[in-house]
């Protein structure tokens, strides 16, 4: 079975620009979270979608954006990108949600804002 | 404010030794999973408690989760390098996850 794959791996954009992450969860997840992880902030919680709805949402500005589609992959957006956008974007998956779900990630996206 | 306190946020040890990472909160968590976490990779799920009291072995590894279901160490025997990584916890309330601040370990040769 394979795992949670995000696309691309590394990036490298300009402050003032957009930028699109991709996420496909494992076959048959149908919940995908979003999370910013730096050295100095840890892991912080972006927001989850299931069923192509967004079901929680973290502390971020609008700038952070997601979607999920209909066969659960999931894009994230990062519009006006500013230097202390620069992280690595992880993903995760989960088969539905709930108490005892256990949620898989992927490599990650390592965003580099210049 | 973190939902999960780990400590100690950073450990270096001997080949050999043995270590103990907490995971602590005020809040009730439904499971608790660990994470081990390489640097550029994604976190790697290693184990998920559930029942409060609950002991799982991994090898090497050995996870509790507290009685109250607020707080979960693990324990590493006979720590080798491959144990080096950011260990995380991360304690499910059915809604969301939380994840803790993170430890991490290296094992010197």
């Amino acid at each position: 079975k394979a795992g949670v794959t995000q696309t691309p791996r590394y990036l490298i954009k300009t402050r003032g620009q957009q930028v699109t992450l991709s996420c496909s969860p494992i076959s048959g997840h149908r919940s995908v979270s979003w999370y910013q992880q730096t050295p100095g902030q840890g892991l912080q919680f972006l927001f989850e979608y299931f069923s192509e709805t967004q079901r929680n949402k973290g502390n971020f500005p609008g700038r952070f954006s997601g979607r999920q589609f209909s066969n659960s992959r999931s894009e994230m957006n990062v519009s006006t990108l500013e230097l202390g956008d620069s992280a690595l974007y992880l993903c995760a998956s989960r088969t539905i949600l709930g108490l005892n779900t256990e949620a898989f990630f992927g490599q990650g996206t390592r965003l580099t804002v210049v | 404010t973190q939902l999960l306190e780990q400590s100690p946020q950073f450990l270096s040890i001997q080949e050999g030794e043995n270590l103990t990472v907490y995971c602590n909160s005020s809040s009730v968590f439904s499971s608790l999973q660990w994470y081990r976490q390489e640097p550029g990779e994604g976190p790697v799920l290693l184990v998920t408690v559930v029942t409060g009291g609950e002991v799982k072995k991994l090898k090497r590894l050995t996870f509790q989760f507290g009685d109250a279901r607020k707080d979960s160490s693990l324990h590493i025997t006979a720590a080798q390098p491959g144990d080096t990584g950011l260990y995380l916890c991360a304690g499910n309330t059915g809604n969301q996850f939380y994840f803790g601040t993170g430890t991490s370990l290296t094992v010197i040769p």
